[in-house]
């Protein structure tokens, strides 16, 4: 049983499209990360979020503690945003660094 | 900015042998983990560390694995006698704060491959 499942697995899109990646969740959470992992193997932590929404430059986070659902949009994508995006969760009572983590979709932004 | 750094970034290794995992999390951080992730699958977790010892481990961490801070920089993580299953990479993270308000910094990855 997959506790963090994401949605879609792959993406393709043009490059300047709007794109939403999805994240849901079955476990009782303390906060959700959204992480990229570039071609490399590297992962960037891009967002910790426990509520609401947050952005930074053209990438948005929301979620929504009572659907236990979060999305990730990226706006005007470009090339350079190619790269696997990670949901991760830390769950209720444990701690901050025990993630439970989604399988990842992988972003292909073609030019 | 600063970063985590790991060493090696590569390493082959014969079953059975011993390897250590070098880490040296942010300067003034206090909360260090290591997960893995064995190629084509996803992230696991396996160990956090704080004020010198172990605060959480998961399943993934029996008594083959081991993890130190032999001085004030690195962080490490030792696998006693490898197994063909050992093969993955795997990350070094850190942070500064244990509460929620703080995200993890992760290093670029230790490839281990085990044959």
């Amino acid at each position: 049983k997959n506790e963090v499942e994401q949605s879609p697995q792959n993406l393709t899109a043009q490059e300047g499209e709007f794109i939403t990646i999805n994240c849901s969740y079955s476990v009782g959470i303390s906060a959700l990360h959204w992480l990229q992992q570039h071609p490399g193997g590297g992962i960037v932590s891009l967002f910790m979020l426990s509520s609401g929404k947050k952005k930074h430059g053209r990438l948005i986070a929301t979620i929504n503690i009572q659907e236990k659902h979060s999305s990730l949009h990226i706006t005007a994508s470009h090339p350079r945003d190619s790269a696997v995006y990670i949901c991760a969760v830390s769950q209720l009572g444990g701690s901050q660094g025990n993630l439970i983590f989604g399988k990842g979709t992988k972003l292909s932004v073609k030019p | 900015e600063p970063e985590v750094t790991q060493t090696p970034s590569h390493q082959v290794t014969q079953m059975g042998q011993e390897v250590i995992l070098r880490c040296v999390p942010i300067s003034n951080h206090l909360y260090f983990y290591w997960y893995r992730q064995i190629l084509g699958q996803k992230v696991e977790f396996l160990v956090s560390f704080y004020n010198n010892e172990i605060s959480e481990k998961s399943e993934i961490f029996d008594d083959q694995f081991s993890v130190e801070r032999p001085d004030g920089s690195n962080f490490t993580l030792k696998i006693r006698s490898t197994k063909l299953e050992d093969s993955a990479m795997y990350f070094c993270a850190s942070s500064g704060r244990r509460d929620f308000q703080e995200t993890q910094y992760f290093g670029p990855g230790t490839r281990l491959l085990v044959l």
